[in-house]
């Protein structure tokens, strides 16, 4: 078992919908991250949160939208999007940023119709 | 900028055979860290061990072993009897200070019975 949560596990959904994926940690980290996975390549950071701020970006285009409602929380809004957007969604967390360990959660994995 | 190579894309092995997989890092700070995660195919990364520039000890924790060396930029992890339970991909990765983690491409080791 994970002590980073991620819900849902599976997702199909359509290019016109919108949908949120969650992320829990109870680990008392300060540091989250998003990370998308194509197969068969390493993870690519998406998104980082630091003390709930929202300290980088990396180029992520804007039908993704993340949300850190509290320390323990990350979301991950999910607004038209587009085939090439299936992949592995990994949520991490952390103490502190860069130098400490991720955990990270089993991920949801998403199929876009 | 930071960099990390796996140049063993797929490896496979008997079961009870040793294997080691090499991971050579490129990085201009003197402060860094390396990781080395396992991801089976479930989905999520394992951590497994962090080792900071400062610290070339190598480490030993139970048939897993890592060697690390400054001289040659490297940070080999070996298993040893491996088991069929050890089949993953896992990716060595590499951060600077306040920088996102880097990942290499990961090796896939397969371990037959």
């Amino acid at each position: 078992d994970t002590e980073v949560t991620q819900t849902p596990k599976h997702l199909v959904m359509g290019m016109t919908n919108k949908k949120s994926l969650k992320c829990e940690q109870h680990m008392g980290h300060r540091a989250m991250y998003w990370y998308k996975q194509k197969a068969k390549k390493p993870p690519e950071l998406m998104f980082v949160y630091s003390y709930e701020k929202l300290s980088i970006n990396e180029s992520v285009p804007s039908r993704f939208s993340p949300e850190c409602p509290n320390s323990s929380l990350l979301n991950l809004h999910l607004h038209a999007l587009q085939p090439e957007d299936s992949a592995l969604y990994l949520c991490a967390s952390s103490q502190g940023y860069s130098n400490q360990p991720q955990h990270f959660g089993d991920g949801t994995r998403l199929s876009i119709l | 900028a930071q960099k990390v190579t796996q140049a063993q894309t797929e490896i496979s092995v008997v079961e009870k055979e040793d294997v080691t997989l090499d991971c050579v890092y490129e990085t201009r700070d003197t402060t860094y860290y390396l990781f080395w995660y396992k991801q089976p195919p479930s989905g999520e990364l394992v951590f497994l061990i962090r080792r900071n520039s400062f610290d070339e000890q190598n480490e030993i924790s139970g048939r897993y072993s890592w060697n690390f060396q400054k001289s040659t930029s490297s940070f080999n992890f070996t298993i040893t009897a491996s088991q069929v339970v050890d089949s993953a991909v896992y990716f060595c990765a590499l951060s600077e200070e306040n920088t996102p983690l880097v990942f290499g491409k990961g090796t896939r080791l397969s371990v037959i019975a």
